[in-house]
């Protein structure tokens, strides 16, 4: 089982549209949680921290839920310049293991 | 936000020969550097950790003979790969820690023919 999985997509949706990723990861000792997008060719870059209480940044929101072992972003009102992919990210002891990532695409 | 730069940023090279990647923190000090490869259509992969003025950490599976890493200053960690295949084509990414957070160079992409 990979440590950490993501539904690899891709999520196709018109702009303005609200899309919603999902990843699980399996060791219950990670000890924080990210979320990186990566654009085609290019290094990955920090969208934002996840937090068990839930932290928004504009139109995205992420979640975690130790209990489950599962993270979420939630993407509202879907620009064109969203599309990119969405890396899944958690922290073991100092090292970063990353998803293979969901990919999204949107159209006009 | 913090600045890491790798050179070069593209590089083809024949089979058997070696291929040297700099990364180097620009405006901060990295006392932790990280070296990561991503396969097509895959996730970065972890390869080694790189401490500065100590001998870097291998991930399991990662040959250390064949991915020489040095740390010599507080910014600037190099990725030799030697007697490079063509299996060894990738993406390879250096990233430098800066607090808490770790901050990525724009990679490189290795060809071996």
């Amino acid at each position: 089982r990979k440590e950490v999985e993501q539904d690899p997509g891709p999520f196709n949706v018109p702009e303005g549209a609200t899309v919603a990723f999902n990843c699980t990861y399996s060791n219950s000792a990670s000890q924080s949680f990210f979320w990186y997008r990566q654009d085609c060719r290019k290094e990955p870059k920090l969208l934002m921290s996840v937090y068990s209480s839930g932290n928004e940044d504009g139109r995205f929101t992420a979640q975690l839920n130790r209990a489950s072992q599962y993270i979420s972003l939630l993407i509202r009102d879907s620009k064109l310049s969203d599309s990119a992919t969405y890396l899944c990210v958690v922290n073991d002891f100092q090292k970063l293991v990353f998803g293979t990532g969901t990919r999204l695409l949107v159209s006009p | 936000g913090a600045v890491v730069s790798q050179h070069p940023s593209r590089v083809i090279c024949k089979s058997g020969t070696s291929v040297k990647i700099e990364c180097r923190s620009l405006d901060f000090q990295a006392t932790t550097m990280f070296w990561y490869r991503q396969f097509p259509k895959q996730s970065l992969m972890l390869m080694a950790t790189s401490n500065e003025g100590s001998k870097a950490t291998y991930e399991q599976g990662v040959e250390k003979d064949k991915f020489l890493i040095n740390h010599a200053s507080l910014t600037l960690s190099t990725l030799t790969v030697t007697s490079a295949h063509p299996e060894d084509s990738s993406f390879y990414i250096c990233s430098a820690k800066g607090g808490f957070e770790q901050y990525f160079g724009p990679g490189t992409r290795l060809t071996v023919t």
